[in-house]
């Protein structure tokens, strides 16, 4: 079946526009998560959702990023008035309820120039 | 808070060589304890996992163990390949049930030579 998706793939924005990134995860998966990767370093945790409520948004850095997950499956991260420092590659993963197992998608890349 | 050490790379290694990748954390309780392995243009997979102290997680020809009394979770196989060059990640869950996010360590470069 069809893995976690993310769009667009790369994404360039001019410091200060805001920019939205979408994930489409796994069929029925309850849970999903957002990680921010800078280069040449591991997954950090953004924001946890399970269904449409945003349980966990302690990993996100300031309040010019948001999450949302209105309906229960898509999910789209949010950032306001971009910032050098924003530029990371967004993974967005999904996983079952109850399962410790997550499943990620490709990531997209925001370079903020 | 959580935290994960993972040895520096990168690592090289001849082909057919054994390889061990340490990996130690630090957390409240008793996580569950990951490896997620990042091939060339690819998207994280997960390689393995072990859920309880002693657990062995095994993938691929890849293991490691839950150690409770050393914090640690190293990643071994006996005979590594060309194909298994990648990035390996350790990372941790702190809640059960996969209710919370992944601590990750920083990566770690593995490059086979033939």
């Amino acid at each position: 079946g069809a893995g976690v998706s993310q769009s667009p793939r790369y994404k360039v924005a001019k410091r200060g526009q805001d920019v939205a990134l979408r994930c489409d995860p796994i069929s029925g998966h309850v849970s999903l998560f957002w990680y921010q990767q800078a280069l040449g370093q591991g997954p950090e945790f953004l924001t946890y959702f399970q269904n449409e409520a945003q349980l966990d948004k302690s990993g996100l850095p300031s309040d010019r990023f948001f999450a949302e997950r209105p309906e229960g499956s898509v999910s789209t991260l949010k950032i306001q008035r971009t910032q050098q420092e924003d530029s990371a590659v967004y993974l967005c993963a999904s996983g079952s309820q109850g399962y410790y197992e997550q499943y990620f998608g490709p990531g997209t890349r925001l370079t903020v120039t | 808070g959580n935290s994960v050490t993972q040895m520096e790379g990168p690592v090289t290694l001849s082909e057919e060589a054994f390889l061990t990748i340490n990996c130690t954390y630090t957390a409240t309780g008793y996580p569950s304890l990951f490896w997620y392995v990042q091939y060339p243009g690819e998207g994280l997979q997960l390689l393995l996992k072990a859920t309880k102290a002693d657990d062995k997680g095994s993938n691929k020809g890849f293991e490691a163990t839950y150690r409770k009394e050393t914090t640690s979770f190293h990643l071994e196989k006996g005979s590594v390949q060309v194909s298994d060059s990648a990035v390996y990640f350790c990372a941790l869950s702190g809640a059960g049930g996969g209710a919370d996010g992944l601590t990750f360590g920083k990566g770690t470069h593995l490059i086979i030579q033939p």
